[in-house]
């Protein structure tokens, strides 16, 4: 099976744009999460995709967005860009089914955002 | 709230040396989910281990061990004999089984480095 793919996988923007990033879950995978990884912050839970519906959201501002297809594609969304954003996001999937227990996350190679 | 801590931040080996890297996480759930992950130069993190809250089993893998004990809410991990190729950021992770907070947390992480 192919992994989890994530595009781009490195992007340049100025203050004040807004950037789209796109993740594609392993072939099965219906829930996908997005993590921001920064130096100062570590590893942090932006938000969760289970069958088109955010189950879950760390603790971000709005500017940070999401969605999920229904074939489980799922894309993040920036507005207004601050330079603090600029990180590695990583995207992963889970075979999780919604509940019970849960399961481990495969994690793609992550989009790596400078916001200038 | 849900926390975990590695109180080392980097680790330097030579290698064949042995190495453990700890883990102390925090939560009044008794239903959780430990896991390890390594984030080699290339930034994807790659799955190593996944452990429920009612396994407290020892589990080896290869050169990999891990060492859950629930009484000091800990989940230690051992890499015997060490290589090169384990020059890594290792990630411990808790994800609660249900409600708000079924993300996963991830500490700090640690760098190793194995020197020849």
């Amino acid at each position: 099976k192919a992994g989890v793919t994530q595009t781009p996988r490195y992007l340049i923007k100025t203050r004040g744009q807004q950037v789209t990033l796109s993740c594609s879950p392993i072939s099965g995978h219906r829930s996908v999460s997005w993590y921001q990884q920064t130096p100062g912050q570590g590893l942090q839970f932006l938000f969760e995709y289970f069958s088109e519906t955010q189950r879950n959201k760390g603790n971000f501002p709005g500017r940070f967005s999401g969605r999920q297809f229904s074939n489980s594609r799922s894309e993040m969304n920036v507005s207004t860009l601050e330079l603090g954003d600029s990180a590695l996001y990583l995207c992963a999937s889970s075979p999780w089914a919604g509940q019970g227990a849960r399961n481990e996350q495969f994690f793609g190679p992550g989009t790596r955002l400078t916001v200038l | 709230a849900q926390k975990v801590t590695q109180a080392q931040t980097e680790i330097s080996v030579v290698e064949k040396e042995d190495v453990t890297l700890d883990c102390v996480y925090e939560t009044r759930d008794t239903t959780y989910y430990l896991f390890w992950y390594k984030q080699p130069p290339s930034g994807e993190l790659v799955f190593l281990i996944r452990r429920n809250s009612f396994d407290e089993q020892n589990e080896i893998s290869g050169r990999y061990s891990w060492n859950f004990q629930k009484s000091t809410s800990s989940f230690n991990f051992t890499i015997t004999a060490s290589q090169v190729v384990d020059s890594a950021v290792y990630f411990c992770a808790l994800e609660l089984e249900t409600g708000a907070n079924s993300k996963l947390t991830f500490g700090k992480g640690i760098t190793l480095s194995v020197r020849p």
